[in-house]
This record gives C-alpha cells, structure tokens and sequence, in this order.
C-alpha cells in the first residue's frame, strides 16, 4: 500500500556510469517532482511533471534527464556519474496547484 | 526569489515539554502555501502540518500547530507533549501559488534537528 515508492533505496557505483531511478505513486496525483538531499540536508527541486510534461527544470546538468512515462510514474536516468552527484534523490507526488507533496523513501546514491 | 529561513539548527526538549520551531521566509506574493515536514532518522520525509496563506487562522494537527504571522513572514511549529519519536530533523517549506509559474516548487529552510530527551 505505498504511496509513493522508488527503486533502488540504494545505489552504489562507479564514476562514469549510468543508472537509472524509478518512482511510482499509486495516489492519483497529476504531478511528480525529482528532489536532491546534499550531505548537509539541504533539500532543492531539481524537476517536475503534470500531467506527463516538464513544468520545472532547475539548473541542473543535462547529465539528469527525467522522464515521465505516464502520471503515476517518473524515472531519474543519470548518465556519466560525478562525485558530486552523491546524494540521496527523493520523488514526491501532488495535486497540481502547489499542495502538500507525499514524498517516497529516498534512493541514497553513492559514486566511488 | 523566495527564500525560508531555519535558524535554529538544532534544538532539544524535555519528553512532555512543549517546544517552538522557528521560520521566517521571504515572498512578494500574496498567495502561497507553507508546511512543517519531519525526517527522522529513516530519512523518509513525513508531512507534518500545512497553511494556506489566505486563511488567517492557524492549522493544527494533534500536538502540531503553527503560529502563521503573515505580515512578519513568520511560520512557527510548536510542538506539545513532546514525545520520543519526535526527536528528528524539521524542515519547513513555501509552495508558490497555483498562478506562480513556479507552482509546485517547494522551497525548503535548511532544518532544525529536534533531539527529545528523556
């Protein structure tokens, strides 16, 4: 019965490697948003959908590209991991219209 | 740009006590949301508390309710009976308006880590 989940919890690779994080909520929502954890806990919006589209793409590197297959899911592809990309990546799903996000369990990503 | 402000890194309470987060932020509009949200240890984001910033009275939840001063951009959390399983970090974010062409972008403060003792 989880409302919004995410695979992998953990991510553990190389630099320069490719990977993938999935979401799925199950709530009915019609948008998704990709969140970024840094070390020092600071949260920052990185995308969102509605409705299948892109509404927010912050400055992030094209490296992260996001894709929304249909409204329930939203995956994170990440190519040519950094160091700096280690973090812990939340999804989050709301009604469109800024209300309260349900977020899922975080995917901790680490790059060695 | 909208900013929140957390200033109050870390803060503790005695089990039963009642304790006040802070936040300030910062907006030129007039419409806009603001929530309360826990991350304990598990590190999965739990919303707490939610305000609507047309409504004039303060949103309570349980032993959750804010102070919502919106003329002095002020959103406090206050928490009654603290209890062990509210020791964890609180964050406290802005949503613009659904007219903002940043609707849904939660702006978060840098957190408070709430330790309850025993």
């Amino acid at each position: 019965d989880t409302a919004v989940s995410q695979t992998p919890k953990y991510l553990v690779t190389q630099m320069g490697n490719d990977k993938s994080i999935k979401c799925e909520q199950n709530l009915g929502h019609d948008t998704m948003y990709w969140y970024k954890q840094d070390s020092k806990k600071f949260l920052k919006i990185m995308f969102s959908y509605n409705n299948k589209e892109l509404i927010i793409n912050e400055t992030v590197p094209n490296r992260f590209s996001p894709k929304s297959p249909d409204k329930a899911h939203l995956n994170l592809h990440i190519n040519s991991l950094e160091l700096g990309d280690s973090a812990v990546y939340f999804c989050a799903s709301s009604q469109w219209g800024g209300h309260e996000q349900y977020f899922g369990p975080g995917t901790r990503l680490t790059v060695t | 740009a909208q900013t929140v402000t957390q200033s109050q890194p870390e803060m503790s309470v005695q089990e039963a006590e009642t304790v006040t987060l802070s936040c300030t932020y910062d907006t030129s509009e007039s419409d806009y949301y603001l929530f309360w949200y826990k991350q304990p240890p598990s590190r999965q984001m739990i919303l707490v508390i939610r305000q609507e910033a047309y409504k004039q009275q303060n949103a309570t939840e349980n032993r959750f309710s804010v102070n919502f001063q919106k003329a002095a951009k002020s959103f406090s959390l206050k928490i009654s009976d603290s209890q062990l399983g509210d020791a964890a970090m609180y964050f406290c974010a802005y949503s613009p308006s659904p007219g903002s062409s940043n609707t849904g972008k939660l702006i978060f403060g840098q957190g408070t880590t709430l330790q309850v003792k025993p």
